[in-house]
């Protein structure tokens, strides 16, 4: 595609409720990433694919939040048993090279998950 | 230590003005130093990159690295209402990982 795609655009979830996030890369971008950005914070790392490989989880929360990227391609962030600490709105981005090419990378335009 | 520090202003500035916006990091081994744009309910954009000491510019925007003081700024020359938004600073962690600060909102009154 011509830019990262992320669906939903909005999701409200009730707490304790499992939620699925989905991000569609540029089509032939090695690397794709999550970022968590809380209101008024910039953007917080969760985790780093290399194709189908996930080298980097160390940002993940808590063992409630599970990401994977089975096919190299698409991405899902997985929270189980949301909280409302996990309201926020989650950024995927994805670039071309093994790592962040050296010129940052491009953004999806995020998915808002307010937990009530 | 991982931090990158910014005002959180908002900042003001006239339509026409130079708009300076500045950050600061607390890791001397940081190489590569970012700016982005991001509008209300938006994603970041990506604005201008920098690693070397000095200037770079690019359009109406100049980045200036400075590694001894370890600050890099942004200058947004003749600003019109459409730089209004939150322009964060991020770094390099790792050779994928970035670090980034609060932001700055810009505000430019017309």
């Amino acid at each position: 595609g011509a830019g990262v795609s992320q669906s939903p655009r909005y999701k409200v979830a009730k707490r304790g409720q499992d939620v699925a996030l989905r991000c569609d890369p540029i089509s032939g971008h090695v690397s794709l990433f999550w970022y968590q950005q809380a209101l008024g914070q910039g953007p917080e790392f969760l985790t780093y694919f290399q194709n189908e490989a996930q080298l980097d989880k160390s940002g993940l929360p808590s063992d409630r939040f599970f990401a994977e990227r089975p096919e190299g391609s698409v991405s899902t962030l997985k929270i189980q048993r949301t909280q409302q600490e996990d309201s926020a709105v989650y950024l995927c981005a994805s670039s071309l090279g093994p790592t962040g090419d050296g010129y940052g990378y491009t953004f999806g335009s995020g998915t808002r998950l307010t937990v009530v | 230590q991982k931090e990158v520090e910014q005002n959180s202003g908002p900042l003001s500035v006239p339509e026409g003005a130079i708009a300076s916006l500045n950050c600061t990091y607390s890791d001397r081994g940081s190489q590569s130093f970012f700016w982005y744009r991001q509008y209300s309910g938006k994603s970041p954009e990506l604005i201008m990159f920098i690693y070397s000491n000095g200037d770079k510019e690019d359009g109406r925007f100049t980045a200036q690295l400075n590694k001894a003081s370890q600050y890099v700024s942004l200058l947004i020359r003749d600003s019109q209402p459409s730089d209004s938004a939150t322009y964060l600073c991020a770094r390099y962690f790792s050779n994928y990982q970035l670090i980034w600060g609060a932001g700055t909102k810009l505000i430019i009154k017309p």
